[in-house]
């Protein structure tokens, strides 16, 4: 089956810096990418739809000015917490999906764990 | 808009059987996906119904209505390692996004 990787695992970092997270399609091409954001005991609360070579769409009440991602190939997206504090300690999930299919079907990568102290 | 309703939580006796039902609402209909997640771990894909009936996988099968917008996902055989959980998902194809609702927490018990 397709696989997606994410990069870092896990993070932590101090409060007001930057951390980039990549998002990888290892097998297949993914015109479309998703960032999903999961607090202990909640659900998958999708951020943004990440698209190659344009702006990515994202959901109501996510910043984008603090969320930034880039989708500059059809296997890579990064997202980027610019700024950290706190209350961005979270599960950072990305997706990718399938070429438009029978299943059109979402991968997810692993998830990454950032801490911000 | 779209909307998804499942039950919060399930608990069931290990060896046994269970049913997690999903009902949705949304603006254009492709199937139905079901996804599991461990406590931790990221979700995984479980199964997909484009049509409708009933897909089965294992001890895994899912079952879809589209007239009723309902659908099911039905575990057997149950094991202390199903314990997580459980996510129905509309597609609504192409591009579009899937909204995932707040999930079925299963747990098994000896």
């Amino acid at each position: 089956g397709a696989v997606v990787s994410q990069h870092p695992s896990w993070v932590i970092c101090k409060s007001g810096t930057s951390v980039k997270i990549e998002c990888r399609s290892l097998d297949f091409q993914a015109t479309t990418m998703f960032w999903y954001r999961q607090f202990p005991k909640q659900s998958l609360m999708l951020m943004a739809t990440s698209n190659e070579g344009s702006k990515a769409t994202y959901e109501q009440g996510v910043e984008k000015d603090k969320f930034l991602i880039n989708h500059a190939s059809l296997t890579l997206s990064t997202l980027t917490v610019t700024s950290a504090h706190p209350e961005d300690s979270s599960f950072y999930i990305c997706s990718a999906r399938d070429v438009p299919g029978s299943t059109d079907t979402q991968y997810f990568g692993p998830g990454t764990r950032l801490t911000v102290l | 808009g779209q909307s998804l309703e499942q039950p919060s939580e399930v608990t069931a006796v290990e060896g046994a059987i269970v049913q997690i039902n999903c009902t949705y609402q949304t603006s254009g209909f492709y199937g139905l996906s079901w996804y599991q997640q461990h406590d931790g771990g990221a979700p995984t894909f479980l199964s997909y119904n484009a049509l409708d009936g009933l897909e089965e996988t294992g001890r895994f099968s899912s079952f879809l209505s589209r007239s009723d917008s309902y659908g099911y996902l039905l575990l057997q055989e149950l094991q202390m390692k199903d314990s997580a959980s459980y996510f129905c998902a509309p597609n609504s194809g192409g591009y579009q996004k899937v909204t995932f609702g707040t999930g079925t927490k299963l747990q098994v018990i000896p």
